[in-house]
């Protein structure tokens, strides 16, 4: 069964931009978290979907949105791009939404490096 | 709000060394724990987990057990190899939320020395 995938991998953006990034769950997963990864903050959770709708969402500005489509595939957008958004941006899926019990299978990460 | 404090790194060992990285939480509730694993250039990788207070979880060699009266789920190995080396995570899931929100602390480098 192929993993959790994220496009794209690299990504060069300048300040200003937006840009979009894209995961794919494990088939038959209908949960897709996002979490972003710098050296100063560590991981920081940025927002959860299951089935379309958005059911968690952490401490981050309006510029960070997210959607999840029908098939589960989920993407995440950032507009107007600061440097500090430079980070790696890490998708997780799993079967539902249940921290306690469900592992969460994590995906490479899309690296943005914003100029 | 939830919190996860883990030792700093980086820890350097010698393969076959006995290893142990300190993870402490602070939470309402019942959290479940865990341990993740990145190696370099990878996403994060399930390493254990446990649910309940007492539990251990164990996997490839490594062990942690949830302890509730000191809150700690300290991540421990008999022996590492070189191939260990990577950055560790202790995380927790939030006990009053329903969904996957995971609190994570700030990583342990382990590198392991032939």
């Amino acid at each position: 069964k192929a993993g959790v995938t994220q496009t794209p991998r690299y990504l060069i953006k300048t300040r200003g931009q937006q840009v979009t990034l894209s995961c794919s769950p494990i088939s038959g997963h209908r949960s897709v978290s996002w979490y972003q990864q710098t050296p100063g903050q560590g991981l920081q959770f940025l927002f959860e979907y299951f089935s379309e709708t958005q059911r968690n969402k952490g401490n981050f500005p309006g510029r960070f949105s997210g959607r999840q489509f029908s098939n589960s595939r989920s993407e995440m957008n950032v507009s107007t791009l600061e440097l500090g958004d430079s980070a790696l941006y890490l998708c997780a899926s799993s079967l539902i939404p249940s921290g306690r019990q469900e592992t969460q299978y994590f995906g490479p990460g899309t690296r943005l490096l914003v100029l | 709000g939830n919190s996860v404090t883990q030792m700093e790194g980086p820890v350097t060992l010698s393969e076959e060394a006995f290893l142990t990285i300190n993870c402490t939480y602070t939470a309402t509730g019942y959290p479940s724990l865990f341990w993740y694993v990145q190696y370099p250039g990878e996403g994060l990788q399930l390493l254990l987990k446990a649910t309940k207070a007492d539990d251990k979880g164990s996997n490839k060699g490594f062990e942690a057990t949830y302890r509730k009266e000191t809150t700690s789920f300290h991540l421990e190995k008999g022996s590492v190899q070189v191939s260990d080396s990577a950055v560790y995570f202790c995380a927790l899931s939030d006990p009053n939320n329903a969904g996957n929100m995971l609190t994570f602390g700030g990583g342990t480098r382990l590198m392991v020395k032939p």
